[in-house]
């Protein structure tokens, strides 16, 4: 089955600088990729996300990488903010698309 | 906006008993799902559902548990006999297209078996 690898467990940067968050998946056929944000004791969010049909998408601050012949993708935030600090989970919908496949999650700590 | 939503909010019991979350999914949604993440872990799924019958379940998901969808708006985890690791963050999710495409996630009910 599907398994979704993290990197890094834990990150941390300065007001405006920017971050990036690695994953790679393990099963060629997955083809959704989304990306959740989760806070202290809250829901996972979706932030953003990608079909295996598209290299890149941008959402303002927020953009997602793919490269399906290494099977990794990666989220980057540019311009951080205090309130981008939180848990971040990438996830692989498996081959069915009957279930996500979370990674471990990155501890973004963005400091003033 | 639309939200999924869950309770309770915190359940405690006592090992061995039996436990229900509930769930009212976003109400055009047809695809529903129940994850976990016990604490500081990553989150980890269970069980998909759709038509009215399990799409997909993993591991985890054995016999003591079961879902149903008893009527058109609620969607519920039961768990048969809880076990001390059954502790953990239940989340109930649900998305409107197959693929699992923007799936979205409820609250959240805290399970602690003491």
């Amino acid at each position: 089955g599907e398994n979704v690898e993290q990197h890094p467990s834990t990150l941390s940067v300065q007001e405006g600088d920017s971050a990036v968050i690695k994953c790679t998946y393990s099963d060629s056929a997955s083809n959704y990729f989304p990306w959740y944000k989760q806070e202290l004791g809250k829901r996972p969010q979706l932030i953003i996300d990608i079909r295996s049909n598209v290299g890149e998408k941008k959402d303002q601050r927020i953009a997602v990488t793919l490269n399906k012949t290494a099977k990794h993708f990666s989220l980057h935030i540019t311009e951080t903010q205090p309130e981008d600090s939180a848990v971040y989970f990438c996830a692989a919908a498996n081959q069915a698309g009957t279930a996500l496949i979370f990674g471990k999650g990155t501890t973004l700590s963005v400091s003033s | 906006e639309p939200e999924v939503t869950q309770t309770p909010s915190h359940q405690v019991t006592q090992m061995g008993q039996e436990v229900i979350l509930r769930c009212v999914p976003i109400s055009n949604h047809l695809y529903f799902y129940w994850y976990r993440q016990i604490l500081g872990q990553k989150v980890e799924f269970l069980v998909s559902f759709y038509n009215n019958e399990i799409s997909e379940k993993s591991e985890i998901f054995d016999d003591q548990f079961s879902v149903e969808r008893p009527d058109g708006s609620n969607f519920t985890l039961k768990i048969r006999s809880t076990k001390l690791e059954d502790s953990a963050m239940y989340f109930c999710a649900s998305s409107l297209t197959q693929g699992a495409s923007s799936t979205f996630f409820g609250q959240g009910t805290r399970l602690t078996v003491v």
